[in-house]
């Protein structure tokens, strides 16, 4: 079965320090794989997505995530962290059955 | 180009009353879906359609949730008689029929019963 997980329920990092999200995926044949973020009272809003080719993938808001076949991982990354990056941030899998396989979430906190 | 539209964005109710959630998707998307987010369970599915017609509604919790999609541009989610533990953030998302699209998400509705 299709899975997603994201290990670390919370993370905390300074303003201005570099932040990675880690992601895990289960799933047999190519993934297609999505960030999503979510601001406190806000939808999930698309980050940035893979399907093929180019395994470095960029997004909105400075944010670029690398598709690693080998660790069955989609991590995402910013060089510097901004205050308004505070959110909750998904990792998804689209497998071809509709509809998303969403991990459970990592809840980023930025301190000054 | 508007997004998903969900209304009310905040209800506040009492338990046992009819609870009506409205959706509309984006215009030309065929399929839509329901999510319930709470601080325990997280995210989770409890139905979608594609092109109007329920395809998975195994996520509902049970009878007292009902959802219908009677043309392509709205849709409801009816929670009766309501509950405390229905007390959640739904949101509604809608995607094209393209493979590989993503979903779009509403703003949600927060749901509160008392």
């Amino acid at each position: 079965a299709q899975s997603v997980t994201q290990p670390d329920i919370h993370i905390t990092v300074s303003e201005g320090a570099s932040l990675e999200l880690r992601c895990n995926y289960s799933y047999g044949a190519t993934p297609y794989l999505f960030w999503y973020v979510q601001s406190p009272g806000q939808g999930l809003q698309l980050l940035l997505k893979y399907f093929s080719g180019d395994t470095l993938v960029q997004g909105i808001k400075g944010f670029e995530a690398e598709f690693k076949r080998s660790q069955s991982s989609f991590n995402l990354r910013k060089p510097s962290v901004h205050w308004s990056d505070a959110a909750e941030y998904f990792c998804a899998l689209y497998s071809g059955n509709t509809p998303l396989v969403f991990g459970k979430g990592t809840r980023l906190s930025v301190i000054a | 180009d508007a997004g998903v539209i969900q209304s009310p964005r905040h209800e506040v109710t009492e338990m046992g009353q009819e609870v009506t959630l409205r959706c509309k998707p984006i215009s030309g998307h065929d399929y839509l879906f329901w999510y319930r987010q709470t601080m325990m369970r997280g995210l989770e599915l409890l139905i979608y359609f594609n092109n109007n017609v329920p395809i998975d509604d195994s996520g509902m919790p049970e009878d007292r949730f009902s959802a219908k999609m009677p043309n392509a541009s709205f849709s409801t989610l009816k929670i009766q008689p309501s509950e405390p533990r229905d007390s959640a953030v739904y949101f509604c998302a809608s995607r094209e029929g393209t493979v590989r699209q993503p979903q779009h998400f509403g703003d949600g509705t927060r749901l509160s019963i008392l």
